[in-house]
C-alpha cells in the first residue's frame, strides 16, 4: 500500500535552513511526488514536483529558496533564509498506481 | 492569472445533497485535468476525485466512491462536484486544483460543506 509519511512537526529559526521530509512506502522508492504549501486559513500553493533522481520542477513564483532533493525512498523539500512567511504546513503528494490520490500527513512548521 | 474560484458549499442534513462548482479562468480549462480535494477541519488533505480534460478518465477515492460524481463544462470553464449521501465524515473545505499526477500545480481558496443534523 501506498503511505508517504512526514513528520507532524518542524522549528527553525528566521533566516536559517530546514529540510522537510517525506518518505515513501517500501516498493514505492521510485516514485515521483509533489510539495505543496499552505499557510495559514488559505488554499494549497504547488511548490514543486520532485523526481527520484533529485531532479525538480517548480511551481510559477516559486523562489530560489524552496528546492527538492532525493535519496532512496525519501523526499526532501529544504527552505534556505527562512522568512516568517514560511510558517506553514507543507503535504508531500503522489499518485497510486493509476488511480488514487495520495497525501502525507503534513509538518507544520514553525518559524522561530 | 490563473484562477479557481469555488462555490456551492453551506450547511446539509446528513444523507442530503450539495452540488460544489469551480470556475475557471486565465487558462485554456479544458486542456486540463482537474481535481477535488477536500481537508476536514483540523486535519490534512484528502484527494477525492479526477477528471481528465475531455472527461473520458474518471477516478475516486474510496471513501466517496458510488456517492459522489465528478463533471465539468468545457463551454463553460467549470468543474463540478455532486455529493450525494452525505454523512458527518465529508463535513471539509473542498478545494479544486488544476492537473494530473504529481502536477496539482493550482488550486482554488476552497468552500466549505458543513454536514450536521
Amino acid at each position: 500500500q501506498l503511505v508517504l509519511t512526514q513528520s507532524p512537526s518542524a522549528s527553525a529559526s528566521l533566516g536559517a535552513s530546514v529540510k522537510l521530509t517525506c518518505t515513501l512506502s517500501s516498493g514505492h522508492s521510485s516514485y515521483a511526488i509533489a510539495w505543496h504549501q499552505q499557510q495559514p486559513e488559505k488554499g494549497p500553493r504547488y511548490l514543486m514536483k520532485l523526481n527520484s533522481d533529485g531532479s525538480h520542477s517548480k511551481g510559477d513564483g516559486i523562489p530560489d529558496r524552496f528546492s527538492g532533493s532525493s535519496s532512496g525512498a525519501e523526499r526532501y523539500l529544504t527552505i534556505s533564509s527562512l522568512q516568517s512567511e514560511d510558517e506553514a504546513d507543507y503535504y508531500c503528494q503522489t499518485w497510486g498506481t493509476g488511480i488514487q490520490g495520495v497525501f502525507g500527513g503534513g509538518t507544520k512548521l514553525t518559524v522561530l | 492569472e490563473v484562477q479557481l474560484v469555488e462555490s456551492g458549499g453551506g450547511l446539509v442534513q446528513p444523507g442530503g445533497s450539495l452540488r460544489l462548482s469551480c470556475a475557471a479562468s486565465g487558462f485554456t480549462f479544458s486542456s486540463y485535468s482537474m481535481n477535488w480535494v477536500r481537508q476536514a477541519p483540523g486535519k490534512g488533505l484528502e484527494w477525492v476525485s479526477y477528471i481528465s480534460s475531455s472527461s473520458s478518465t474518471i477516478y475516486y477515492a474510496d471513501s466517496v466512491k458510488g456517492r459522489f460524481t465528478i463533471s465539468r463544462d468545457n463551454a463553460k470553464n467549470s468543474l463540478y462536484l455532486q455529493m450525494n449521501s452525505l454523512r458527518a465524515e465529508d463535513t471539509a473545505v473542498y478545494y479544486c486544483a488544476r492537473g494530473l499526477r504529481e502536477s496539482l500545480n493550482y488550486w482554488g481558496q476552497g468552500t466549505l460543506v458543513t454536514v450536521s443534523s
